[in-house]
């Protein structure tokens, strides 16, 4: 258990609809990182998180955005939803921002748009 | 940028025998790589990590990789692999300034 905890587990939903994702980090890490896997597209980086305030913006589209709330647990949202959305997130968490830092991945939300 | 390759989609061996899974790396300044294994209907898990130093790193369930900065490699390996080490293994780099980029991932089979 890598203490990464994602809601929920699986999602199924319409196009044009929205969703919202849950990360609970690990307790005590401060950096909270969302990924998009699809067999396409791999492992597809979308931001960080560090402390409350957004670090990094990798490939996120402009209808998905996300937070980090004071208690550092994320979400992200997704809306306007397309088929393509379709795929497994991930939220990973570090204890910092340092560039040595490993991972912690949760188990995935696996959304299918329908 | 930064990019990451791994060449083969596919690795299959023998229980017993050696395994390596090749990855190739492209960044600019000093690259910090990691190699992350996934198994079915979970997250990735984090194996081991090349900083500096040792260019042999040692890592999680016997597993070891070879940092070459002439080749810009960083190759898994382990001496004898095991049917529960059947998975996908994703190899990763992070430079100055610059997020995880991950690589496409090499399932591994290892035959009884």
């Amino acid at each position: 258990d890598s203490g990464v905890t994602q809601t929920p587990k699986h999602l199924i939903t319409a196009t044009g609809q929205r969703v919202t994702l849950r990360c609970s980090p690990r307790s005590g890490d401060l950096s909270v990182y969302w990924y998009q896997q699809s067999l396409d597209q791999g492992l597809q980086f979308l931001i960080q998180y560090y402390n409350g305030e957004e670090r990094a913006k990798g490939n996120i589209l402009e209808r998905f955005s996300a937070q980090q709330f004071p208690d550092l647990h994320s979400e992200l949202n997704l809306s306007s939803l397309e088929l393509g959305d379709s795929a497994l997130y991930f939220c990973a968490s570090s204890a910092g921002k340092g560039l040595n830092e490993k991972l912690f991945f949760g188990s995935g939300t696996q959304l299918s748009v329908l | 940028a930064q990019s990451v390759a791994q060449p083969e989609d596919q690795v299959n061996v023998a229980e017993g025998n050696p395994l390596t899974v090749k990855c190739t790396y492209s960044v600019s300044g000093n690259p910090y790589l990691f190699w992350y294994v996934q198994y079915p209907n979970r997250g990735l898990q984090f194996l081991l990590k090349y900083i500096t130093g040792d260019n042999l790193v040692k890592g999680s369930y016997g597993f070891e990789a070879e940092f070459n900065k002439s080749q810009t490699s960083f190759h898994l390996k382990k001496p004898s692999a095991l049917v529960s080490d059947s998975a996908l293994y994703f190899c990763a780099v992070r430079t100055y300034g610059q997020n995880f980029v991950f690589g496409p991932g090499t399932r591994l089979s290892v035959l009884p």
